[in-house]
C-alpha cells in the first residue's frame, strides 16, 4: 500500500536553514503537500507541489521534488521560535477525494535559541 | 467566512457510551473528509462525504463507526460504543470542490475514552 515516511525530529538553531524530508512510495501521486500543526491546533496547509515540478518557492519555504527517487523537501530559511511545530508530508494520486490524503508521521521541528 | 469549525474540541466519553462529532464545513463547501490522528501518528484517512451522499468510507472501520452529512447541518462522526483505542484526535477537512490543494482542515476534536 501506500506509504510515507519522515524522521519523527530536527533540531535546528535560531536564524538557521531547516530542512525537512520525507520519502513515498506511490508512483502515481500527483500531489504532495506539507502541512504545519501547531501544538493544540489543526493542520495548516503550507504548500503543495504538482508531481510535474521539480521545485517550488513560496518566501521563505522551497520545496524540492525528486520524482525518481520518490524523494520530498521542504526547506525553511532564517528559522523562527514561531516554526516551531509539527511538520505533515502527504501525498495524493489525484487532486483529491476517493482515498484520501496519506500523511506521514510528522517530523518536530524544534528551535534553540 | 469562518473556517471548518469542529465541537466540541475535547471530549471525554466513558468506555461504552456513544460519541458525536460535528464538522460545520467552510460556507459553500459541499466535500467534507474525516480523519483520525493517534497519538504520535499521522493522519488517516476514515470517509469522504458529499451532501447526503457518502463517497468513500475505506478508512472507517467496520463496526460501531458512521458518518453522515445531511442537506442541512453539520456533518457527524458518531461512534458507538466507545473503547479506550477510540481515544485520538478527529480532524474533518472541507473544500468546495474535491481538490485537496483547496481543503481547509478544522482544530480537531480530541476524545478521550476513560
Amino acid at each position: 500500500g501506500e506509504d510515507v515516511e519522515q524522521s519523527l525530529f530536527l533540531s535546528v538553531r535560531e536564524g538557521d536553514s531547516s530542512v525537512i524530508n520525507c520519502t513515498y512510495t506511490d508512483s502515481s501521486s500527483t500531489y504532495l503537500y506539507w502541512y504545519k500543526q501547531e501544538p493544540g491546533a489543526g493542520l495548516q496547509l503550507l504548500t503543495y507541489i504538482f508531481s510535474n515540478m521539480d521545485m517550488k518557492q513560496d518566501q521563505r519555504l522551497t520545496v524540492l521534488l525528486n520524482k525518481k527517487d520518490k524523494h520530498l523537501s521542504l526547506r525553511i530559511a532564517d528559522t523562527q521560535t514561531g516554526d516551531s511545530a509539527i511538520y505533515f508530508c502527504a501525498e495524493a494520486d489525484s487532486g483529491g477525494g476517493a482515498d484520501g490524503l496519506t500523511f506521514g508521521k510528522g517530523t518536530h521541528l524544534i528551535i534553540q535559541p | 467566512n469562518a473556517g471548518v469549525m469542529q465541537n466540541p474540541r475535547h471530549l471525554v466519553r466513558r468506555r461504552g457510551q456513544e460519541a458525536r462529532l460535528r464538522c460545520s464545513p467552510m460556507k459553500g463547501h459541499s466535500h467534507v473528509y474525516w480523519y483520525r490522528q493517534l497519538p504520535e501518528e499521522g493522519l488517516k484517512f476514515m470517509v469522504y462525504l458529499q451532501k447526503e451522499n457518502i463517497i468513500d468510507e475505506s478508512g472507517m472501520p467496520k463496526e460501531r463507526f458512521s458518518a453522515e452529512f445531511p442537506k442541512e447541518g453539520p456533518s457527524i462522526l458518531r461512534i458507538q460504543q466507545v473503547v479506550r483505542g477510540d481515544s485520538a484526535a478527529y480532524f474533518c477537512a472541507s473544500s468546495l470542490e474535491v481538490r485537496y490543494t483547496e481543503a481547509f482542515f478544522g482544530q480537531g476534536t480530541r476524545l478521550t475514552v476513560v
